[in-house]
């Protein structure tokens, strides 16, 4: 079924330990966005990427790791969890500058 | 920087209701103003946006004015159902960059039959 996935929907894991949260688009869309989740903050923006081998942190960026070597597919790093980065994470896309960001459902993560 | 303030919550009302969710920004530039959507254990889905003041955005009854006087644009329904009870968020872009989204914290909305 075509739109954006994210994998896994849930992930538990340990402080420290280095966790990777994968997002997939299939419309070609050239811009792709994570988004962190916390209660009271809204959604904040981690990384984005306007192309292919093109990213750029956001407000929140710290922690986190991206690649983009494929249009398709924008990971997220955690190189090494730490409580804090419990939360829910959204990856985004949209296909031109100022056009509408479609969300994947979320990865709910949480870091013991 | 920019930023979008929300009503807090959360929300209660019951069906047949009228809705308002207030919402004001403050940006440099000339922003383009949204309102998403979040079903219970789903994305975001956009309801409606606004590029330009004066400009209003509807969808599914719901309504928006972009108010560029009072830095405003509050989100309006004048007759709610059950199946709206979501989280809602206000957000903006600036016309520069990469279009980044600026939320609002969010507003839950409960609708009791």
């Amino acid at each position: 079924d075509a739109g954006i996935t994210q994998s896994p929907r849930y992930k538990i894991t340990e402080t420290g330990r280095q966790v990777t949260l994968m997002c997939h688009q299939t419309w070609s869309h050239s811009y792709m966005f994570w988004y962190r989740q916390d209660l009271g903050h809204g959604l904040r923006l981690i990384y984005y990427s306007a192309a292919a081998d093109i990213t750029d942190k956001g407000e929140v960026p710290d922690g986190y790791v991206v690649s983009r070597s494929k249009t398709e597919n924008f990971p997220l790093t955690l190189e090494s969890a730490t409580r804090s980065q419990t939360s829910v994470y959204f990856c985004a896309s949209s296909e031109q500058q100022g056009g509408t960001q479609y969300f994947g459902p979320g990865t709910r993560l949480l870091v013991l | 920087g920019d930023s979008v303030t929300q009503m807090e919550g959360p929300v209660t009302l019951s069906e047949e209701a009228f809705l308002t969710i207030n919402c004001t920004y403050t940006a440099t530039g000339y922003p383009s103003l949204f309102w998403y959507v979040q079903y219970p254990g789903e994305g975001l889905q956009l309801l409606l946006k606004a590029t330009k003041a004066d400009d209003k955005g509807s969808n599914k009854g719901f309504e928006a004015t972009y108010r560029k006087e009072t830095t405003s644009f509050h989100l309006e329904k004048g007759s709610v159902q059950v199946s709206d009870s979501a989280v809602y968020f206000c957000a903006l872009t600036i016309s520069q960059g990469a279009q980044k989204l600026v939320f609002g914290q969010g507003t839950r909305l409960t609708i009791n039959p």
